[in-house]
């Protein structure tokens, strides 16, 4: 059974914190992606990868960073966390034009 | 830019049908996807078109028209389970970004018994 996983499903970080949320997927795909979804606002992109080392921004990449170290695993960095970065944050893998959902890490910044 | 509009609300009676619209205005295109998502869980996949024309499977069907910039999602024999948020995506970009996706704010399906 294919699998994306995220590390935390909740999160309570304070304003001015670096946060980590790490995804892991088993499928080996190429492509991973990490979405914020609000209510009213659907899922909007911050980033994505299509390869190892390789990252490019999505609609919102103000606040965030990203790293790709190893193709089963994508991570989202909040260099200094602020109030309206809580969110739920979602990753996802792709290997086609299916993208596969992790679990999602609901951030609450304080 | 990219913008996708569709209906925020719909409500439906169970064994009804029902179709949720998409239209969308982007600077690319390369397909129409699909996704439904219940409360409290993950996006999961339905459908995709990348050419026009109607793709069936089971319950759901999906149509795309690209000279009208124009989706639908269409939902028969409704059961309560299908009371989710549904949301249509589309692919802006060709070559290594072509998997990228550009989600509409979501249309939440109610289904009535």
């Amino acid at each position: 059974d294919v699998k994306v996983t995220q590390s935390s499903r909740y999160l309570v970080k304070r304003t001015g914190e670096k946060v980590f949320l790490e995804c892991v997927q088993d499928m080996d795909h190429e492509n991973m992606f990490w979405y914020r979804q609000d209510p009213g606002l659907g899922l909007r992109l911050i980033y994505f990868s299509y390869d190892v080392k390789m990252k490019e921004k999505g609609d919102i990449p103000e606040g965030y960073s990203v790293s790709r170290e190893k193709k089963e695993r994508f991570s989202l960095i909040l260099e200094s966390a602020s109030t309206n970065q809580t969110s739920m944050y979602l990753c996802a893998s792709t290997g086609d034009h299916e993208q596969f959902f992790g679990p999602g890490t609901r951030l609450t910044v304080l | 830019g990219q913008s996708l509009e569709q209906p925020s609300e719909v409500t439906a009676v169970e064994g009804a049908i029902v179709q949720i619209n998409c239209t969308y205005q982007t600077s690319g295109f390369y397909g129409l996807s699909w996704y439904q998502q219940h409360d409290g869980g993950a996006p999961t996949f339905l459908s995709y078109n990348a050419l026009d024309g109607l793709e069936e499977t089971g319950r759901f069907s999906s149509f795309l028209s690209r000279s009208d910039s124009y989706g639908y999602l269409l939902l028969q024999e409704l059961q309560m389970k299908d009371s989710a948020s549904y949301f249509c995506a589309v692919s802006p970009n060709s070559g290594a970004g072509s998997y990228q996706l550009t989600f509409g704010k979501g249309t939440k399906l109610s289904v009535i018994p």
